[in-house]
């Protein structure tokens, strides 16, 4: 099974500041990396498919880059509602459908 | 719009049985593979069970395979989870999850990536 991991765990940053979340899959898996936000109590939410691909309805300040194992989420300029978990997850090697560990965004 | 809405979660001793369900509406849910996915407290996501189209193709996680059942109903629009032989490790908020269809180009495809989600239902294993 394909194994992902987020960088950081959690961060701390303040309102208008650009933020960049990492994630790594233990084997290459193109592009089929998603990103997801979560809110506290609440199910997780579609920002970015495909790797760099903005859902329908997601804000055009997120985006999504990378291929093969190395991918990155950012943020361009923090809102306060964007203080949420966020979670990769893969979907080429898949059944199972991996999720990384999260990150959580917190105000600084 | 479409809605998900899951049911049949509670406490449960281990070794027990659970059923979910999951009603959707605002979407030709037979169009639609869907998924369940859990997420035990504090913790992060995990992919439960995918079901096909006309319900055909299921697939399971190893941590479920052979205790819980992924089924539909097209003509009711609703999804379910049979869970037995229930673990103290099972106790999570059970989502279902709709996989996504993009289009682009006039031409759509379906994905495996989850674009609606239900509210979730809790399920606590304990003695």
């Amino acid at each position: 099974d394909i194994q992902m991991t987020q960088s950081p765990s959690s961060l701390s940053a303040s309102v208008g500041d650009r933020v960049t979340i990492t994630c790594r899959a233990s084997q290459t898996i193109y592009t089929y990396l998603n990103w997801y936000q979560q809110k506290p109590g609440k199910a997780p939410k579609l920002l970015i498919y495909a790797a760099s691909s903005l859902q329908s309805g997601a804000p055009s300040r997120f985006s999504g880059s990378g291929s093969g194992t190395d991918f990155t989420l950012t943020i361009s300029s923090l809102q306060p509602e964007d203080f949420a978990t966020y979670y990769c997850q893969q979907s080429y090697n898949a059944p199972p459908y991996s999720f990384g560990q999260g990150t959580k965004l917190e105000i600084k | 719009q479409v809605q998900l809405v899951e049911s049949g979660g509670g406490v449960v001793q281990p070794g027990r049985s659970l059923r979910l369900s999951c009603a959707t509406s605002g979407f030709a849910f037979s169009s639609f593979v869907m998924h369940w996915v859990r997420q035990a407290p504090g913790k992060g996501l995990e992919w439960v069970a995918v079901i096909g189209y006309d319900g055909s193709n299921k697939n399971y996680a190893d941590f479920v395979r052979g205790r819980f059942t992924i089924a539909r109903d097209n003509s009711k629009n609703t999804l379910s989870l049979q869970m037995n032989s229930l673990r103290v490790e099972d106790t999570a908020v059970y989502y279902c999850a709709r996989a996504a269809v993009h289009c682009s180009g006039g031409s759509c495809y379906g994905d495996d990536n989850f674009d609606n989600w239900g509210q979730g239902t809790m399920v606590t294993v304990s003695s």
